[in-house]
């Protein structure tokens, strides 16, 4: 099975700042990686998709990246509505692994 | 607008049987693969199946194979989760999720499976 590790696990954060979330494969996945935001309560939603690809309606100040087996989900300008947990998922072979998840807080 | 609603979800005696169902509008049902994805109480997101367009083939991980059933309906527009000889483990909030093949582009609400005696 692919492993996703993901860091950090959790973040604390302020109005503004520059936020990188990473998730490392433990195989290729070539781009079959998405990422999700979860507010409290609520179902996960898509944020970022094909590794570098924004997922419509959502805001430009999220971005994804790739260098190597690393992925990178960078938040640009933090907003308070960012806030919440965020998951990696590899879709390139199953069974399908999330990462474990960078809940992010304000400080 | 897409829509994904789950049911089915209750308290459940370990070693018994549960199916939740959820029930999707606001797409051709049939063109998309779905999945079942679980979250544990204050845990993170477990893939638990994948169906693909005709429920010709299914995907699951060892967790779950042997336990649990992925099934579709696509004249109703339903997916369905068979889950038998529940465990204590299985105890979490179960999503319907469209898979778009880049992603899981949209979820249910979810619907929250409880196993304890």
């Amino acid at each position: 099975d692919i492993q996703m590790t993901q860091s950090p696990s959790s973040m604390s954060v302020s109005l503004g700042d520059r936020v990188t979330i990473t998730c490392r494969a433990s195989q290729d996945i070539g781009n079959y990686l998405s990422w999700y935001q979860q507010k409290p309560e609520k179902s996960p939603k898509l944020m970022i998709y094909g590794a570098t690809n924004l997922e419509d309606g959502v805001p430009s100040r999220f971005s994804g990246s790739r260098s190597g087996s690393d992925y990178s989900l960078t938040i640009n300008s933090l907003e308070s509505e960012d806030t919440g947990i965020y998951f990696c998922l590899q879709h390139k072979q199953y069974p399908y692994t999330f990462g474990a998840g960078t809940k992010l807080e304000l400080k | 607008e897409v829509q994904l609603v789950e049911s089915g979800g209750g308290l459940v005696q370990p070693g018994r049987s549960l199916k939740l169902s959820c029930a999707a509008s606001g797409f051709t049902f049939s063109n998309y693969y779905m999945a079942w994805v679980r979250q544990a109480p204050k845990k993170g997101l477990e893939w638990v199946a994948t169906i693909s367009t005709s429920g010709s083939r299914t995907y699951y991980p060892d967790s779950v194979k042997g336990r649990f059933t992925i099934s579709r309906d696509n004249a109703k527009s339903s997916l369905y989760l068979q889950m038998n000889s529940l465990k204590s483990e299985d105890t979490a909030t179960y999503y319907c999720a469209r898979d778009n093949n880049y992603g899981f582009a949209y979820w249910g609400q979810g619907t929250l499976v409880t196993v304890s005696s």
